[in-house]
């Protein structure tokens, strides 16, 4: 089975424009969560989704949101993009709390 | 505040040395208990979890770990490292979200750098 898809794998983008991140789930996995994973740091939580519905927030602005559809696929939009949001960003899929998959990762630059 | 501190941001060891990999954990729940490798330019891999029962786990490629409930410690151990271990490892803990969910809270990290 493939694993967690993500695209692209990465992306130059300016400061105040806007982008967004695209991830295909292990076939079969409902829920599929973001993270962001700034350099040097650990992954923090951005969002999760099960069935098309958001069910948890991390502490991130406004200017990130995400949707989940039909297929389970999801996609993460950043606006107004600021330096600070350079980063690698993860996307996991899973069946259970216990065992998330993760993707390669979105690398994003802004410059 | 729920949290988790690696106390060590780097950790140089010799091929088939011991290694032990420290990770702190705050929480005032029970929650579950992860160790990630992540090897260069690619994502996050699981090597093993504690969800309940028996303290030590065994994970894959040789790890496992010993969650100490009073230390609210979960430290990772290898008997003997290879060159391909070389990596990122970080600890994590599940906490619930609204709606019985969980979201993972991660440590900064220990790069684990195997010298011949």
């Amino acid at each position: 089975d493939a694993g967690v898809t993500q695209s692209p794998t990465h992306l130059i983008k300016t400061r105040g424009q806007q982008v967004t991140l695209r991830c295909s789930p292990i076939s079969g996995h409902k829920s599929v969560s973001w993270y962001q994973q700034v350099l040097g740091q650990g992954p923090q939580f951005i969002f999760q989704y099960y069935e098309k519905e958001e069910r948890g927030r991390g502490n991130f602005p406004d200017r990130f949101s995400a949707r989940q559809f039909p297929n389970y696929s999801s996609e993460l939009n950043v606006n107004a993009l600021l330096l600070g949001d350079s980063a690698l960003y993860l996307c996991a899929s899973s069946r259970t709390v216990e065992k998330l998959f993760f993707g390669s990762g979105t690398q994003l630059s802004v410059l | 505040a729920q949290s988790v501190t690696q106390l060590d941001s780097q950790v140089p060891v010799f091929e088939e040395a011991p290694v032990e990999l420290r990770c702190n954990y705050s929480s005032s729940v029970s929650v579950y208990l992860f160790w990630y490798v992540q090897y260069p330019n690619q994502g996050l891999q699981l090597l093993l979890k504690y969800l309940s029962g028996s303290t030590l786990v065994k994970g894959i490629n040789g790890f496992e770990a010993e969650r100490n409930k009073s230390q609210t410690s979960f430290h990772l151990r290898k008997p003997s490292v290879h060159i391909s271990d070389t990596a990122e490892y970080f600890c994590a803990v599940s906490l619930p979200i609204s709606g019985g969910y969980n979201k993972l809270i991660f440590g900064a990290g220990t790069r684990l750098a195997v010298h011949p």
